[in-house]
């Protein structure tokens, strides 16, 4: 398997406009999980998805950010509008619904916003 | 205060050192993550427990449940072991997500 898969690998965009990041997570696994990193606050949840369905979104900052998974193999984290304070690495990861729940994270997305 | 707390922050090490880092957690979990992450930027799971003891080649992690407290061993450290290294818990049983620690950063020198 290719492991989790995101694109774009880097970002750079203006404030004011949209951002779109893609996540294909490993084929089986049925959680999906979207993370932000930086400097001042580290690694946080955005949100996550079981089955497609988003089951914790407490995470999102605000109503600029929305997250979709409209198949098993899919799932998209879009800022609109993006400001300077949303510039990151994001991380998209997978895991099975088996007992140790392991993790595996995508190679991230880096995002600048200009 | 933050739920989960590593010491320490920044380790500087010789090579061949044994290596300790250390995670402590304040709430109920369901299971402890061990991470990886290179200069690179990429995420890799080292181990992840409920309860005692788990080895894989020269890294040892240990949890106590009772304490609340993890951790993670490097018996003759290499340099390319330098990486930041993050703790991560699952907090109560019915969640998925992992709450992270803010990681702790390792130098071994040649």
């Amino acid at each position: 398997d290719a492991g989790v898969i995101q694109s774009p690998r880097h970002e750079v965009t203006e404030m004011g406009q949209e951002v779109t990041l893609r996540c294909k997570p490993i084929s089986g696994h049925d959680y999906l999980f979207w993370y932000r990193q930086t400097m001042m606050r580290g690694l946080e949840l955005l949100i996550y998805f079981n089955n497609n369905v988003p089951i914790d979104d407490s995470g999102m900052p605000e109503d600029r950010f929305s997250a979709k998974m409209p198949n098993a193999s899919f799932s998209t984290l879009k800022i609109q509008p993006s400001e300077p304070r949303d510039s990151a690495v994001y991380f998209c990861a997978s895991t099975g619904g088996g007992r140790h729940n392991e993790q595996f994270f995508g190679p991230g997305t880096r995002l600048t916003v200009l | 205060k933050n739920e989960v707390e590593q010491s320490p922050q920044n380790l500087t090490a010789q090579e061949g050192e044994f290596i300790t880092i250390n995670c402590s957690y304040s709430v109920g979990i369901s299971a402890l993550h061990w991470l990886q992450q290179h200069p690179g930027g990429g995420i890799v799971s080292l181990f992840m427990l409920s309860s005692g003891k788990k080895k894989h080649g020269r890294l040892i992690a240990t949890i106590n449940i009772q304490e609340k407290h993890s951790s993670l061993h490097i018996t003759a450290s290499h340099p390319r072991d330098s990486a930041v290294y993050i703790c991560a818990v699952f907090m109560d049983m019915g969640r998925r997500a992992l709450t992270f620690g803010s990681g702790t950063r390792l130098q071994v020198q040649p």
